[in-house]
Protein backbone atom coordinates (compact mmCIF):
# COMPACT_ATOMS: atom_id res chain seq x y z
CA UNK A 1 0.00 0.00 0.00
CA UNK A 2 1.24 3.23 -0.97
CA UNK A 3 1.66 5.82 1.83
CA UNK A 4 3.71 7.53 4.37
CA UNK A 5 6.15 6.07 6.75
CA UNK A 6 7.33 8.40 10.33
CA UNK A 7 9.78 6.76 12.30
CA UNK A 8 9.96 6.60 15.08
CA UNK A 9 6.74 7.03 16.91
CA UNK A 10 8.19 8.11 19.90
CA UNK A 11 11.66 9.95 20.78
CA UNK A 12 13.73 11.09 23.62
CA UNK A 13 16.02 13.86 23.10
CA UNK A 14 18.85 14.92 25.81
CA UNK A 15 19.96 18.42 26.36
CA UNK A 16 22.12 19.39 23.99
CA UNK A 17 21.92 16.44 21.42
CA UNK A 18 20.67 16.48 17.85
CA UNK A 19 18.28 14.10 16.68
CA UNK A 20 16.67 13.32 12.71
CA UNK A 21 13.43 12.39 12.61
CA UNK A 22 12.31 9.97 9.03
CA UNK A 23 10.07 10.13 6.69
CA UNK A 24 9.76 8.31 3.69
CA UNK A 25 6.72 7.90 1.01
CA UNK A 26 5.82 5.59 -1.69
CA UNK A 27 3.34 7.94 -3.34
CA UNK A 28 5.47 9.21 -5.91
CA UNK A 29 4.70 12.64 -4.90
CA UNK A 30 6.65 15.55 -5.55
CA UNK A 31 6.41 18.25 -2.76
CA UNK A 32 6.90 17.04 1.10
CA UNK A 33 6.30 19.15 4.10
CA UNK A 34 7.29 19.07 7.80
CA UNK A 35 4.65 20.36 10.33
CA UNK A 36 5.07 20.88 14.46
CA UNK A 37 1.79 20.23 16.52
CA UNK A 38 1.72 21.60 20.18
CA UNK A 39 -1.18 20.51 22.41
CA UNK A 40 -4.64 22.84 21.55
CA UNK A 41 -3.10 23.98 18.38
CA UNK A 42 -3.15 23.55 14.70
CA UNK A 43 0.30 22.64 12.07
CA UNK A 44 2.59 25.02 11.83
CA UNK A 45 5.39 24.74 9.04
CA UNK A 46 8.67 24.05 9.83
CA UNK A 47 10.02 22.93 6.28
CA UNK A 48 9.08 22.40 2.70
CA UNK A 49 10.47 20.89 -0.57
CA UNK A 50 8.59 20.70 -3.83
CA UNK A 51 11.43 19.11 -5.75
CA UNK A 52 14.72 17.14 -5.20
CA UNK A 53 17.72 19.16 -3.08
CA UNK A 54 15.36 21.81 -2.84
CA UNK A 55 13.56 22.77 -0.05
CA UNK A 56 12.28 26.33 1.48
CA UNK A 57 11.75 27.59 5.41
CA UNK A 58 8.23 27.39 6.47
CA UNK A 59 7.08 29.83 9.58
CA UNK A 60 8.76 28.18 12.47
CA UNK A 61 11.74 26.79 10.83
CA UNK A 62 14.23 28.42 13.53
CA UNK A 63 16.37 25.32 15.73
CA UNK A 64 15.74 22.44 12.47
CA UNK A 65 17.18 21.31 9.32
CA UNK A 66 17.00 19.40 6.44
CA UNK A 67 17.28 17.33 3.46
CA UNK A 68 16.15 16.42 0.53
CA UNK A 69 18.66 14.01 -1.37
CA UNK A 70 15.80 11.31 -2.47
CA UNK A 71 12.23 12.00 -4.17
CA UNK A 72 11.02 9.74 -1.47
CA UNK A 73 12.33 10.66 1.85
CA UNK A 74 13.03 14.26 3.55
CA UNK A 75 14.16 13.84 7.20
CA UNK A 76 14.36 16.44 9.81
CA UNK A 77 16.98 16.86 12.18
CA UNK A 78 15.87 18.99 15.69
CA UNK A 79 19.38 20.96 16.56
CA UNK A 80 20.38 22.02 19.97
CA UNK A 81 19.34 25.11 18.90
CA UNK A 82 15.57 24.10 19.35
CA UNK A 83 14.88 25.36 22.95
CA UNK A 84 11.51 23.76 23.21
CA UNK A 85 11.30 20.85 20.80
CA UNK A 86 8.72 19.15 22.97
CA UNK A 87 5.80 18.60 20.03
CA UNK A 88 4.19 15.86 17.78
CA UNK A 89 5.69 16.39 14.18
CA UNK A 90 4.07 15.68 11.14
CA UNK A 91 5.29 14.86 7.72
CA UNK A 92 3.08 15.06 5.10
CA UNK A 93 3.42 14.93 0.95
CA UNK A 94 1.39 15.90 -1.95
CA UNK A 95 1.16 15.77 -6.05
CA UNK A 96 3.05 18.91 -7.26
CA UNK A 97 0.53 19.66 -9.93
CA UNK A 98 -3.50 20.29 -9.09
CA UNK A 99 -4.33 23.00 -6.78
CA UNK A 100 -6.58 20.41 -5.26
CA UNK A 101 -4.39 17.75 -4.00
CA UNK A 102 -4.78 17.09 -0.56
CA UNK A 103 -1.54 16.76 1.76
CA UNK A 104 -1.64 13.16 3.03
CA UNK A 105 0.40 12.65 6.04
CA UNK A 106 2.44 10.14 8.10
CA UNK A 107 1.67 8.92 11.87
CA UNK A 108 3.58 11.34 13.07
CA UNK A 109 6.64 10.92 15.80
CA UNK A 110 6.30 12.50 19.53
CA UNK A 111 9.39 14.42 20.49
CA UNK A 112 10.00 14.83 24.28
CA UNK A 113 13.04 16.19 26.32
CA UNK A 114 14.21 13.68 29.07
CA UNK B 1 -2.00 37.24 5.84
CA UNK B 2 -3.97 34.62 5.67
CA UNK B 3 -6.01 33.30 8.84
CA UNK B 4 -8.24 30.03 9.39
CA UNK B 5 -10.69 30.45 12.60
CA UNK B 6 -12.28 27.74 13.90
CA UNK B 7 -14.36 29.01 17.32
CA UNK B 8 -16.18 25.90 18.58
CA UNK B 9 -13.08 23.98 21.08
CA UNK B 10 -15.76 21.03 21.63
CA UNK B 11 -18.59 19.87 19.91
CA UNK B 12 -21.35 17.25 21.34
CA UNK B 13 -23.38 15.14 19.29
CA UNK B 14 -25.56 11.95 19.71
CA UNK B 15 -25.11 9.25 17.32
CA UNK B 16 -26.88 9.35 14.04
CA UNK B 17 -27.29 13.09 14.12
CA UNK B 18 -25.84 15.66 12.14
CA UNK B 19 -23.55 18.20 13.19
CA UNK B 20 -21.88 21.43 12.20
CA UNK B 21 -18.57 22.14 12.87
CA UNK B 22 -17.70 26.14 11.75
CA UNK B 23 -14.63 27.32 9.77
CA UNK B 24 -14.22 31.16 8.68
CA UNK B 25 -11.22 32.47 6.84
CA UNK B 26 -9.61 35.75 5.80
CA UNK B 27 -7.79 36.11 2.58
CA UNK B 28 -6.88 38.47 0.20
CA UNK B 29 -6.73 36.07 -2.66
CA UNK B 30 -8.58 35.44 -5.37
CA UNK B 31 -7.72 31.43 -6.00
CA UNK B 32 -7.77 29.49 -2.59
CA UNK B 33 -8.72 26.13 -1.47
CA UNK B 34 -10.20 24.92 1.75
CA UNK B 35 -9.44 21.85 2.92
CA UNK B 36 -11.09 19.66 6.08
CA UNK B 37 -8.70 16.83 8.03
CA UNK B 38 -9.77 14.23 10.63
CA UNK B 39 -7.31 13.99 13.44
CA UNK B 40 -8.27 10.66 15.51
CA UNK B 41 -6.30 10.30 19.00
CA UNK B 42 -3.81 8.19 17.14
CA UNK B 43 -2.50 11.02 15.52
CA UNK B 44 -2.10 10.63 12.09
CA UNK B 45 -4.49 13.52 9.73
CA UNK B 46 -7.41 11.88 7.22
CA UNK B 47 -7.87 14.23 4.06
CA UNK B 48 -11.86 14.31 4.63
CA UNK B 49 -12.79 16.85 2.13
CA UNK B 50 -11.85 19.90 -0.27
CA UNK B 51 -13.60 23.26 -1.92
CA UNK B 52 -12.07 25.43 -4.38
CA UNK B 53 -12.44 29.00 -4.56
CA UNK B 54 -13.80 28.72 -7.91
CA UNK B 55 -16.52 25.85 -7.14
CA UNK B 56 -19.97 26.84 -7.70
CA UNK B 57 -21.23 23.71 -5.98
CA UNK B 58 -20.31 22.75 -2.47
CA UNK B 59 -18.39 19.76 -1.96
CA UNK B 60 -19.56 16.73 -1.15
CA UNK B 61 -17.94 13.30 -0.21
CA UNK B 62 -19.90 10.58 1.63
CA UNK B 63 -21.41 11.74 4.96
CA UNK B 64 -19.49 14.91 4.79
CA UNK B 65 -20.32 17.82 2.91
CA UNK B 66 -18.91 21.50 2.97
CA UNK B 67 -21.47 25.02 3.41
CA UNK B 68 -19.27 26.94 1.70
CA UNK B 69 -20.34 30.56 1.87
CA UNK B 70 -18.01 32.30 -0.24
CA UNK B 71 -19.29 35.88 0.68
CA UNK B 72 -19.13 35.21 4.41
CA UNK B 73 -15.75 33.50 4.21
CA UNK B 74 -17.10 30.10 5.34
CA UNK B 75 -16.26 27.12 5.08
CA UNK B 76 -18.54 24.63 7.90
CA UNK B 77 -17.98 20.77 7.51
CA UNK B 78 -21.26 19.10 7.79
CA UNK B 79 -21.29 15.37 9.46
CA UNK B 80 -24.33 13.67 8.46
CA UNK B 81 -25.65 10.40 10.49
CA UNK B 82 -22.75 10.69 13.16
CA UNK B 83 -20.95 7.51 14.19
CA UNK B 84 -18.87 6.44 17.25
CA UNK B 85 -15.86 6.53 15.01
CA UNK B 86 -15.98 10.51 14.02
CA UNK B 87 -15.36 11.90 17.66
CA UNK B 88 -11.90 13.17 16.68
CA UNK B 89 -10.34 16.54 16.04
CA UNK B 90 -11.11 18.50 13.06
CA UNK B 91 -9.02 20.87 11.51
CA UNK B 92 -9.73 23.09 8.94
CA UNK B 93 -6.61 24.47 6.37
CA UNK B 94 -6.56 26.68 3.54
CA UNK B 95 -4.12 26.83 1.02
CA UNK B 96 -1.97 29.68 0.41
CA UNK B 97 0.14 30.74 -2.72
CA UNK B 98 -0.95 30.72 -5.78
CA UNK B 99 0.47 28.05 -8.52
CA UNK B 100 0.59 24.52 -9.48
CA UNK B 101 1.71 22.20 -7.33
CA UNK B 102 2.44 24.92 -4.75
CA UNK B 103 0.43 24.06 -1.36
CA UNK B 104 1.45 25.89 1.87
CA UNK B 105 -1.06 24.73 4.12
CA UNK B 106 -2.83 26.93 7.25
CA UNK B 107 -4.82 25.17 9.68
CA UNK B 108 -7.06 26.24 12.47
CA UNK B 109 -6.68 25.22 15.88
CA UNK B 110 -9.21 22.21 15.44
CA UNK B 111 -12.89 21.39 17.26
CA UNK B 112 -13.08 18.56 19.14
CA UNK B 113 -16.13 16.23 18.33
CA UNK B 114 -17.25 13.50 20.49
CA UNK B 115 -20.31 11.47 19.60
CA UNK B 116 -22.31 9.83 22.44
CA UNK B 117 -24.19 6.51 22.27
Amino acid sequence: DGGITQSPKYLFRKEGQNVTLSCEQNLNHDAMYWYRQDPGQGLRLIYYSQIVNDFQKGDIAEGYSVSREKKESFPLTVTSAQKNPTAFYLCASSMWTGNNQPQHFGDGTRLSIL
Amino acid sequence: AQKITQTQPGMFVQEKEAVTLDCTYDTSDQSYGLFWYKQPSSGEMIFLIYQGSYDEQNATEGRYSLNFQKARKSANLVISASQLGDSAMYFCAMREGQGAGFQKLVFGTGTRLLVSP
